[in-house]
């Protein structure tokens, strides 16, 4: 069964505008990580962010994480039309068991 | 390191035959997963294994389905007999126990009819 749920299911934006994706779920957590998936291929991890921890950096991409709300976002700034992909929230149990939500499709217009 | 592989990239059967996938794990790691992917259900955890022990197989959808892991290096995914709604790509995932990180390979496109 899946944990994570993203929303929104699509969201469409204009290269160089900021894309925001939030993903709730819920049973306790060791951590939670976004992937991307371009068309046909594989997951590709992009961040992590500890249960411990409430926000995390890496390049364009800002993720946070509310433990009692049960819920993260990923923000994509500056979005350009190569950010066009499926982005997945996974949340990584103590039991060393991740599931997957349904993902966000990002669209990003040039 | 190549990442991992899996095999074959596209599998077109008849319903009723049985069907194998084969993965190869990234060397070194010791967690393998096993996914599904269809534009209906997502993306959803088949089963997964730690040191070559299986350890949740609740994903398995039915009998039909079952997965080995006879060394480090080596998992397959076995569907028999298969069925026209077991058309999905499978996906094979490997990481270091507990280390977060999950590396997917590039997925087999199966389609039953």
């Amino acid at each position: 069964s899946q944990q994570g749920e993203e929303d929104p299911q699509a969201l469409s934006i204009q290269e160089g505008e900021n894309a925001t994706m939030n993903c709730s779920y819920k049973t306790s957590i060791n951590n939670l990580q976004w992937y991307r998936q371009n068309s046909g291929r594989g997951l590709v991890h992009l961040i992590l962010i500890r249960s411990n921890e409430r926000e995390k950096h890496s390049g364009r991409l800002r993720v946070t994480l509310d433990t009692s709300k049960k819920s993260s976002s990923l923000l994509i700034t500056a979005s350009r039309a190569a950010d066009t992909a499926s982005y997945f929230c996974a949340t990584d149990a103590r039991n060393n068991d991740m599931r997957f939500g349904a993902g966000t499709r990002l669209t990003v217009k040039p | 390191d190549a990442g991992v592989i899996q095999s074959p990239r596209h599998e077109v059967t008849e319903m009723g035959q049985e069907v194998t996938l084969r993965c190869k794990p990234i060397s070194g790691h010791n967690s393998l997963f096993w996914y599904r992917q269809t534009m209906m259900r997502g993306l959803e955890l088949l089963i997964y294994f730690n040191n070559n022990v299986p350890i949740d197989d609740s994903g398995m959808p039915e009998d039909r389905f079952s997965a080995k892991m006879p060394n480090a290096s080596f998992s397959t995914l076995k569907i028999q007999p298969s069925e026209p709604r077991d058309s999905a790509v499978y996906f094979c995932a490997s990481r270091t126990s507990g280390m977060g990180e999950q590396y997917f390979g590039p997925g087999t496109r199966l389609t039953v009819t």
